[in-house]
C-alpha cells in the first residue's frame, strides 16, 4: 500500500458542482495535512492545513479528516472553470516526520 | 516580494555543463526542500536542509548532485555533467518548522541539450 493514495483522475464536474477530492494515508500516526492545487506548468499553491479531526472551512474549499478511518478530503464548493488544476495531498507522517505526496487528482470542471 | 525566490526561472545547459539552481526561501523559514517534477508526473522530493544542515538527502541522486543552504545567502542545488534525464521542473519550497505547510518558489525549469 502506499503511503498516501489519490484517485489519478481525471474527475470531472459541471459548473457549480460540489467537487470532492479522497486521499487516504497508511501511517496512522501522522499529524499534518495539506492540500495543493497545481495548474499546468506552475508549483503547487497550498490551499488548506488540517491537523485535528472534522472540518475546516476557508471560502468555497473545506478539508475533512476523518483519523480513525486514515483519510483525508477537499470539498470545492461551487465549482468554477479556474478550479481545474490537479490537487495534491500531502501528509506528515508520525513515525520519521517525513511529508509524504500524492501524486494528485486531475480535476476538471466543464463550463 | 515576500514569497519563496528561485533563479533563474529557465535555465539552458549542454549535456556536461555544471547546472546551479538558487532559492532563497520565504523571510522567517528556516527549512528548505528541494523536489523535482518531469511533466504529467508527481513530485519527487530530493532534499531538506536547514540553515548548514543537509536534514534529509534521501531523494538525492548519489552522484553528480549537491544542495547546500548556507549560514547567509540562498541555498543551492547543483547539478555537475548534466545529462539530458536530468531536464525537469525543479521547485524549491520553505517552510517554518516540522508540521508547518511548504510555501513554493515558481520553479527553475532546466533543460540540457
Amino acid at each position: 500500500q502506499k503511503e498516501v493514495e489519490q484517485n489519478s483522475g481525471p474527475l470531472s464536474v459541471p459548473e457549480g458542482a460540489i467537487a470532492s477530492l479522497n486521499c487516504t494515508y497508511s501511517d496512522r500516526g501522522s499529524q499534518s495535512f495539506f492540500w495543493y492545487r497545481q495548474y499546468s506548468g506552475k508549483s503547487p499553491e497550498l490551499i488548506m492545513s488540517i491537523y485535528s479531526n472534522g472540518d475546516k472551512e476557508d471560502g468555497r474549499f473545506t478539508a475533512q479528516l476523518n483519523k480513525a478511518s486514515q483519510y483525508v478530503s477537499l470539498l470545492i464548493r461551487d465549482s468554477q472553470p479556474s478550479d481545474s488544476a490537479t490537487y495534491l495531498c500531502a501528509v506528515r507522517t508520525g513515525n520519521n516526520r517525513k511529508l509524504i505526496w500524492g501524486l494528485g487528482t486531475s480535476l476538471a470542471v466543464n463550463p | 516580494n515576500a514569497g519563496v525566490m528561485q533563479n533563474p526561472r529557465h535555465l539552458v545547459r549542454r549535456r556536461g555543463q555544471e547546472a546551479r539552481l538558487r532559492c532563497s526561501p520565504m523571510k522567517g523559514h528556516s527549512h528548505v526542500y528541494w523536489y523535482r517534477q518531469l511533466p504529467e508526473e508527481g513530485l519527487k522530493f530530493m532534499v531538506y536542509l536547514q540553515k548548514e544542515n543537509i536534514i534529509d538527502e534521501s531523494g538525492m541522486p548519489k552522484e553528480r548532485f549537491s544542495a547546500e543552504f548556507p549560514k547567509e545567502g540562498p541555498s543551492i542545488l547543483r547539478i555537475q555533467q548534466v545529462v539530458r534525464g536530468d531536464s525537469a521542473a525543479y521547485f524549491c519550497a520553505s517552510s517554518t518548522g516540522d508540521n508547518s505547510p511548504l510555501h513554493f518558489g515558481n520553479g527553475t525549469r532546466l533543460t540540457v541539450t
